[in-house]
């Protein structure tokens, strides 16, 4: 049974460094073809593609967010650990981790989210 | 703005038939690029619907189907039914963000 959930603090100051982890099961990186991305809703606005890191360890992430964004694995624990820093209050949104089987194939397991919110 | 264009909402009575299209361009869609399409209520996890324009998941009712026409998609949900009431989201890929993931803008279904 595949399992994904994040966590994370649920305030950050602004201009702090947000830090999420998403703890997994059921599936691993040693698999060929494994990705897993970070999304984002913030209220009132769309699901927000925010980075990816696949089995082999590339990366790629949401350009509009420039060099904010961090993803990295350990193959070894099951996680993905996301960084987004200097937080501002429009980052303030449900953060989900998903996963895909290969690049182009959609997120078939999300987890269930976590709700940061950065205050003015 | 979504790379990915959605009406932010359509509406239908139970038991009828509504249409979310999801227009595209070139740099997606028309660059070949497939499509995805998934149900969100917040506070749960998204649930994919519909992947590679018309495949349609085991468990998912065939109630949901999705088509291609061009550089759009749509999801077809015949036969509504109040649990229907969500938000839906397709998703792709583009050339102008070096093939990343992107999603559209989303539609609420109400249902009447």
């Amino acid at each position: 049974q595949v399992t994904l959930r994040e966590s994370g603090p649920a305030l950050v100051k602004p201009t702090e460094t947000l830090t999420l982890t998403c703890a997994f099961s059921g599936f691993s990186f040693t698999t060929r073809g494994i990705c897993v991305s970070w999304i984002r809703q913030s209220p009132g606005k769309a699901l927000e593609w925010l980075a990816r890191i696949d089995w082999d360890d590339d990366k790629y992430y949401n350009t509009s967010l420039g060099t904010r964004l961090s993803i990295s694995k350990d193959t070894s624990r099951d996680q993905v650990v996301l960084t987004l820093s200097n937080v501002e209050p429009a980052d303030s949104a449900t953060y989900f981790c998903a996963r895909k089987t290969t690049t182009m194939s959609p997120f078939d397991h999300w987890g269930q989210g976590a709700l940061v919110t950065v205050p003015s | 703005q979504s790379l990915l264009t959605q009406p932010p909402s359509v509406s239908g009575a139970p038991g009828q038939t509504v249409i979310i299209s999801c227009t595209g361009s070139d740099s997606n869609i028309g660059a070949g690029y497939t499509v995805h399409w998934y149900q969100y209520l917040p506070g749960r996890a998204p649930k994919v619907l519909i992947s590679e324009f018309t495949n349609r998941p085991s468990g998912v009712p065939e109630r949901f189907s999705g088509s291609k026409s061009g550089i759009s998609a749509s999801l077809a949900i015949t036969g509504l039914q109040t649990d229907d009431e969500a938000e839906y989201y397709c998703q792709s890929f583009d050339r102008s963000v070096n093939g990343a993931e992107v999603f559209g803008g989303g539609t609420k279904l109400t249902v009447l």
